[in-house]
């Protein structure tokens, strides 16, 4: 059974740069999408953006500047950068998986959540 | 970017009522819709996907029917661990969109 965990700085200050890691157990990261998605508190859910074995990446718009998406398929693991952190980012961030591989799809499979909080 | 309209905002109910979830797309996604249950303190879990089929483990009382821009998520009869927020997303486009989420409340 395919698992998600992740882990990184739950702490930042403002202009700082936020890096999560994401690892796969249980299975490969081929073929599927892997995406990142923020939720900030008492708020709804928001897609960051999604990467494939390959590295080729989808960003939302709205974040694009500030977002970079890698994976490394040697650690079977894929990460999250989004630079110049603000309060406004200050979210629980989840890594998850696309259900089908090889298309923007539904995500079925969700990493645990790290919180994460930009203040002074 | 494709907006997700839910409606409503929260929702008071009973144990066994059935309950009806609305989800607006502002341009049409053809089937391309999921569905998600977050309980607080947790991820989200995916119910139903491409607008009506239901995920592997998840309960039959859940449903969901539409395509083009107007989509419905119901339970048919509420159970106690339903008490929950629900989300809709659409993959129509390669940018990802959520609606704003329904809270099921206990009446």
């Amino acid at each position: 059974q395919v698992q998600l965990r992740q882990w990184g700085a739950g702490l930042l200050k403002p202009s700082e740069t936020l890096s999560l890691t994401c690892a796969v157990y249980g299975g490969s990261l081929s073929g599927y999408y892997w995406s990142w998605i923020r939720q900030p508190p008492g708020k709804g859910l928001e897609w960051i953006g999604e990467i494939n074995h390959s590295g080729s990446t989808s960003y939302n718009p709205s974040l694009k500047s500030r977002v970079t998406i890698s994976v490394d398929t040697s650690k079977n693991q894929f990460s999250l950068k989004l630079n110049s952190m603000t309060a406004a980012d200050t979210a629980v961030y989840y890594c998850a998986r696309g259900r089908i591989p090889g298309y923007p799809t539904a995500f079925d499979i969700w990493g645990q959540g790290t919180m994460v909080t930009v203040s002074s | 970017d494709i907006q997700m309209t839910q409606s409503p905002s929260t929702l008071s109910a009973s144990v066994g009522d059935r309950v009806t979830i609305t989800c607006r797309a502002s341009q049409s996604i053809s089937s391309w819709l999921a569905w998600y249950q977050q309980k607080p303190g947790k991820a989200p879990n995916l119910l139903i996907y491409k607008a009506s089929s239901l995920e592997s483990g998840v309960p039959s009382r859940f449903s969901g029917s539409g395509s083009g821009t107007e989509f419905t998520l119901t339970i048919s009869s509420l159970q106690p661990d339903d008490f929950a927020t629900y989300y809709c997303q659409q993959y129509n486009s390669y940018s990802r969109t959520f609606g704003q989420g329904t809270r099921v409340e206990i009446k």
